[in-house]
C-alpha cells in the first residue's frame, strides 16, 4: 500500500528566500506526481505533474524533481514572496487508472 | 474551460442527520473521485468513478455514505447518518477518459462539513 509523507509539516520563512520542500513515498512504481496548493477553505490547485519518466518540471519559480528509485520528490520555490504562502500537497499516482494517494501537506508561511 | 463544481460550499448539520453534497465535473472527463479531507490531514479517497461505474470503492465507510454518478456526467455524495467524525472538507475531483503518465486530476472548491 503505497504511503505518502511529506517534511517539513510547517515553515516559516522571511520573503525572499529560497526553499525546498519534501515528499517521500513507499513504493516506488508511480505513474506520475503531481504538487498542489491549498488556500485556507479552498480547493486544491495543480502546481506542477510529473511523468514517472521524467526527472524535474519548472513552471515560472517552481522547480519540481522526481527521483523514483529513492521515492522522493522536492518542490524548489525560488525568492518566495508572501503571496506562496500556502499548504503545499504532494500525490502519487500508481498503475493506469489508480487514484492519487496524498501527503499530509507542508504548511509554508512567507514573511514580509 | 469551466473548473469543478461543487456546492453546497458550506454546511452545518447536527449528528445523526443526513446531507448530500454535489459535483459538477468538467466537462468530458469521464474519471472522478470524492475525496475526505480531515484537517490538518491529506485528501483521502473515498470513491473513484470511471463513467457512471464504480471503480474503487474500498475506503467508502457503507454503512453511511452512498455515492451516485447516474448519468455518468454528475454526481452526488451522501451521508446518513452523520457523526461528528465526519466533520471535514469533501472534495471532487474529475480527470479525461484517456489516463496516462500527462493526466492531471483538477479539484473542486470542496464543501466544508461541520457536525455538532
Amino acid at each position: 500500500k503505497q504511503e505518502v509523507t511529506q517534511i517539513p509539516a510547517a515553515l516559516s520563512v522571511p520573503e525572499g528566500e529560497n526553499l525546498v520542500l519534501n515528499c517521500s513515498f513507499t513504493d516506488s512504481a508511480i505513474y506520475n506526481l503531481q504538487w498542489f496548493r491549498q488556500d485556507p477553505g479552498k480547493g486544491l490547485t495543480s502546481l506542477l505533474l510529473i511523468q514517472s519518466s521524467q526527472r524535474e518540471q519548472t513552471s515560472g519559480r517552481l522547480n519540481a524533481s522526481l527521483d523514483k528509485s529513492s521515492g522522493r520528490s522536492t518542490l524548489y520555490i525560488a525568492a518566495s514572496q508572501p503571496g506562496d504562502s500556502a499548504t503545499y500537497l504532494c500525490a502519487v499516482r500508481g498503475n493506469y487508472g489508480q487514484n492519487f494517494v496524498f501527503g499530509p501537506g507542508t504548511r509554508l508561511s512567507v514573511l514580509p | 474551460e469551466a473548473g469543478v463544481a461543487q456546492s453546497p460550499r458550506y454546511k452545518i448539520i447536527e449528528k445523526r442527520q443526513s446531507v448530500a453534497f454535489w459535483c459538477n465535473p468538467i466537462s468530458g472527463h469521464a474519471t472522478l473521485y470524492w475525496y475526505q479531507q480531515i484537517l490538518g490531514q491529506g485528501p483521502k479517497l473515498l470513491i473513484q468513478f470511471q463513467n457512471n461505474g464504480v471503480v474503487d470503492d474500498s475506503q467508502l465507510p457503507k454503512d453511511r455514505f452512498s455515492a451516485e454518478r447516474l448519468k455518468g456526467v454528475d454526481s452526488t455524495l451522501k451521508i446518513q447518518p452523520a457523526k461528528l467524525e465526519d466533520s471535514a472538507v469533501y472534495l471532487c475531483a474529475s480527470s479525461p477518459a484517456r489516463q496516462g503518465p500527462r493526466t492531471e486530476a483538477f479539484f473542486g472548491q470542496g464543501t466544508r462539513l461541520t457536525v455538532v
